[in-house]
Order: structure tokens, then C-alpha cells, then sequence
């Protein structure tokens, strides 16, 4: 089974600029995240969709980010103006079933993107 | 979610146990858990999880006390590539509840 794919998996822009992240999820997982990791923290939830709905955004900066699933699959993360506290991993991840005794619904995660603003 | 508490940073000899310890003293009784790891440069990986009885897979064992309040993640004879960082997360069993909520975790360092 394929993983999530994510792309780039780097980027370095200068500020106000604006960059597009582009996410592939594991197929026939209908529910998408897109998470924020700076350095030295653990991930911060942006934004869930199901299918092509948003679900959860409630910690998605909405002055400068965007996010999109139009298609229920495929999903891009951009930021626009883009800001130097905007430095960090940005991750995305789907979820399916886990195996064993105890199956349940979890994430995967795909490598993410490195995003350096100067 | 209930609040995780995780020493900051471990180190265990390669080819021994290791054995990473998560408080959870708030946990209701409909939520799992779970254990990712994040190895430098990576996305977190799904490792184990757990409701009330003990767990065992391919990666790991989970151990989870019997009043659920603290669990244990051991990994049986650990190697180099198992230096990562690793998040003890409880999540809550209900359909539609799924978030994952990362605190900073426990920096694992495999010691040749």
C-alpha cells in the first residue's frame, strides 16, 4: 500500500511571498489532515476535511492560509503572505483502519514539507 | 483529550529493552492509547495502541496499568534506527472524535 505522498519536500521563500504544498492521501481514505510542526514541538492540527469538506479549521490562520480538497482526494495547503513565524514542517495525513485484534481508525502521515521563510 | 506526561529524553543500549513510560492520570474510559514516533526527517509513524488490555504487534508492546492511568511502550531489543522522538497521545473511541493531539514527547537515543 502506497503512502501519503507530499510535495515539495522543500521550500524556502522570502516573506510576503506566497507557496503552494500539495498533498496525495492514501487511497480510498476519506478523511484528510494538514498539520503544522515547528521545530522542537510536536504537530499542530490546521485544518480536516472529509471527502471534500471541511470538518475542522478552528486552528487554521485564515488571514493567510487556504486549503483546499476539491475533489475529495488531492488536497493543497497554501499560505499567502507568507510570514517568518510560518518556518516549519507542515505535514500531511489520512486516515484508515489499523491492523490486529484491536482495529481501529488512525493517521498516517506523509514526510512532509520543510518550509523556510527569510 | 486528556493530558499526556512523558520524560523529555531517554537513552537505552542497542539490543536492550527499551521501556518509555506516559502518565495519563485524566483519562476517561472511551479514549485510547496511542503511540507515534517521528524519526528525524520523517512524518510520525503509527506504532501501538491501546484501550484497557495489554498490546503487542510487530513494532512494539504496550503495557497499560489497571487503573489506565499510566502506560508503558517497549520496544524489545531495540536498534540504532529506532532513535526517534516518541508521543504518547490519548484519543478519544468516538466515531467523528478522532484528533490527535501531540504534546512534545520522549527523545529516544539508541546508544551502540
Amino acid at each position: 500500500e502506497a503512502g501519503v505522498a507530499q510535495s515539495p519536500r522543500y521550500k524556502i521563500i522570502e516573506k510576503r511571498q506566497s507557496v503552494a504544498f500539495w498533498c496525495n492521501p492514501i487511497s480510498g481514505h476519506a478523511t484528510l489532515y494538514w498539520y503544522q510542526q515547528i521545530l522542537g514541538q510536536g504537530p499542530k492540527l490546521l485544518i480536516q476535511f472529509q471527502n471534500n469538506g471541511v470538518v475542522d479549521d478552528s486552528q487554521l490562520p485564515k488571514d493567510r492560509f487556504s486549503a483546499e480538497r476539491l475533489k475529495g482526494v488531492d488536497s493543497t495547503l497554501k499560505i499567502q503572505p507568507a510570514k517568518l513565524e510560518d518556518s516549519a514542517v507542515y505535514l500531511c495525513a489520512s486516515r484508515g483502519r489499523t491492523s490486529g485484534s484491536l482495529s481501529t481508525d488512525t493517521q498516517y502521515f506523509g514526510p512532509g514539507t520543510r518550509l523556510t521563510v527569510l | 483529550d486528556a493530558k499526556t506526561t512523558q520524560p523529555p529524553s531517554m537513552d537505552c543500549a542497542e539490543g536492550r529493552a527499551a521501556n518509555l513510560p506516559c502518565n495519563h492520570s485524566t483519562i476517561s474510559g472511551n479514549e485510547y492509547v496511542y503511540w507515534y514516533r517521528q524519526i528525524h526527517s520523517q512524518g510520525p509513524q503509527y506504532i501501538i495502541h491501546g484501550l484497557k488490555n495489554n498490546e503487542t504487534n510487530e513494532m512494539a508492546s504496550l503495557i497499560i496499568t489497571e487503573d489506565r492511568k499510566s502506560s508503558t511502550l517497549i520496544l524489545p531489543h531495540a536498534t540504532l534506527r529506532d532513535t526517534a522522538v516518541y508521543y504518547c497521545i490519548v484519543r478519544s473511541a468516538n466515531f467523528g472524535n478522532e484528533k490527535l493531539t501531540f504534546g512534545t514527547g520522549t527523545r529516544l537515543t539508541i546508544i551502540p
